[in-house]
């Protein structure tokens, strides 16, 4: 059963737009909501990351929308930029346990 | 942020032999570790969770036999694939879960080739 299921698969950008990644989750007792970012080759890097208590988050260009009641979140890339280009992953978990992850997004951002 | 170093990063084996990678969480104590694996486009796989002093606990269909981890300290997880086979060639990547919350860093992943 995937606990967190994140869409699209993949995602084209021009570069200067704003990409959006989605996630949603059915256990509530998740507390914990990441998003991380994966480059070819590389272990996963945490971006972001946002509670329930809060309904959204912003890191610079980095934006977390979170949606308690509908059991979503998603992620906000504002200005993108062919660096931004990576696999992204939603995680969520509750204190001490593991991390459910999302299937990930492969995002390109075209210059 | 935390570090946590993987070692190594990329490692050619033969086939039947076994092949130990280390996890160590840098500037900070980890009393759980966890170990994934990932192929290539795709999530990441938890292969097991490692608790320091303790056995770890591995996810359904994992061979704790031959994946065989051992958490010896509050910074350091090793992960043996013992008797490799070009089938177990993948990403490995391990992470660390800092204090009792819920922040985890990743190490930076270690390839596999078994030939």
């Amino acid at each position: 059963q995937q606990q967190v299921k994140q869409s699209p698969q993949s995602l084209i950008v021009q570069k200067g737009g704003i990409s959006i990644i989605n996630c949603a989750y059915e256990n509530t007792a998740f507390d914990y909501f990441p998003w991380y970012q994966q480059f070819p080759g590389k272990g996963p890097a945490l971006l972001i990351a946002i509670r329930p208590d809060v309904s959204e988050k912003k890191e610079g260009r980095f934006t977390i929308s979170f949606n308690k009641s509908a059991k979503q979140f998603s992620l906000h890339i504002m200005d993108s930029q062919p660096g931004d280009s990576a696999t992204y992953f939603c995680a969520a978990s509750y204190p001490g346990n593991q991390f459910y992850f999302g299937t990930g997004t492969s995002l390109t951002v075209i210059p | 942020g935390a570090v946590v170093s993987q070692h190594p990063s990329w490692v050619i084996c033969k086939s039947g032999t076994s092949v130990k990678i280390e996890c160590r969480s840098l500037d900070f104590q980890a009393t759980t570790m966890f170990w994934y694996r990932q192929f290539p486009k795709q999530s990441l796989m938890l292969m097991a969770t490692s608790n320091e002093g303790s056995k770890a606990t591995y996810e359904q269909g994992v061979e704790k036999d031959k994946f065989l981890i051992n958490h010896a300290s509050l910074t350091l997880s090793t992960l043996t694939v013992t008797s490799a086979h070009p089938e177990d060639s993948s990403f490995y990547i391990c992470s660390a879960l800092q204090g009792t919350g819920n922040t985890i860093y990743f190490g930076e992943g270690s390839w596999l080739t078994v030939v």
